[in-house]
């Protein structure tokens, strides 16, 4: 059962402009949530995180919205560069469990 | 620092053969992950680890055997390849639980 969706296979913008990518979970157990940024043949790396008590987190041009009651969540890049061009990953985990759920990723293409 | 190292980088084998796949991670990281991902799939979870001497299996654990002897490694054993294991393995570690997780650069494995 796939508890963490991305239903946007890919997303292209325009540099400068807002890129905002979509994640979707089923498990209400969910508390602790994770974007992760992918370039080829290099591991995922750690971008931005979000706990369940708040409902944004900000760092630079990246911020995490958190929607519970929807259980959907939202990273939104501002301005778009071309090095943001990767995939992108969802994660989340809950509290009683110590595994780590990920999405099928978003592959963003920023276009100079 | 290194961080989260995974050896070899490439790998061929045959139907049947066998083979272990490696990571280290020089953080002191109590904890430690397995996961593969197919193409156009997100990361699935074979198996983790939250320290020394203690493993639990994920999403995806057949065919697959891990061991934790100590903090620094956690290999991934194959016993009998399939060409359903044909995937890229990444090894991820991390400190506590509500903590992001590092990842090494994976393995690109292919079974014929």
């Amino acid at each position: 059962d796939q508890q963490v969706k991305q239903n946007s296979p890919s997303l292209s913008v325009q540099e400068g402009r807002i890129s905002i990518l979509n994640c979707d979970y089923t498990n209400s157990m969910f508390d602790y949530f994770l974007w992760y940024k992918k370039y080829p043949a290099e591991g995922p790396t750690f971008l931005i995180s979000i706990s369940s008590i708040k409902d944004k987190n900000e760092d630079g041009r990246f911020t995490v919205f958190l929607n519970k009651s929807a259980k959907h969540l939202s990273l939104h890049i501002v301005p778009s560069q071309p090095g943001d061009s990767a995939v992108y990953f969802c994660a989340a985990s809950a509290r009683n469990n110590n595994d780590m759920r990920f999405g099928a990723g978003t592959r963003l293409t920023v276009k100079p | 620092n290194a961080g989260v190292t995974q050896t070899p980088k490439f790998r061929i084998l045959k139907i049947g053969q066998s083979m272990t796949l490696q990571c280290t991670q020089d953080m002191n990281h109590n904890y430690m992950y397995w996961y593969r991902q197919d193409p156009g799939m997100g990361l699935k979870l074979i198996y983790y680890s939250v320290g020394a001497g203690i493993t639990d299996k994920g999403e995806v654990p057949n065919g697959y055997n891990v061991s934790r002897s100590t903090t620094e490694d956690f290999p991934l054993r194959l016993e009998l390849a399939a060409p359903s294991q044909t995937s890229v393995y990444f090894c991820a570690s991390k400190e506590q639980r509500d903590q992001p997780q590092h990842f090494g650069d994976g393995t690109r494995l292919s079974i014929l």
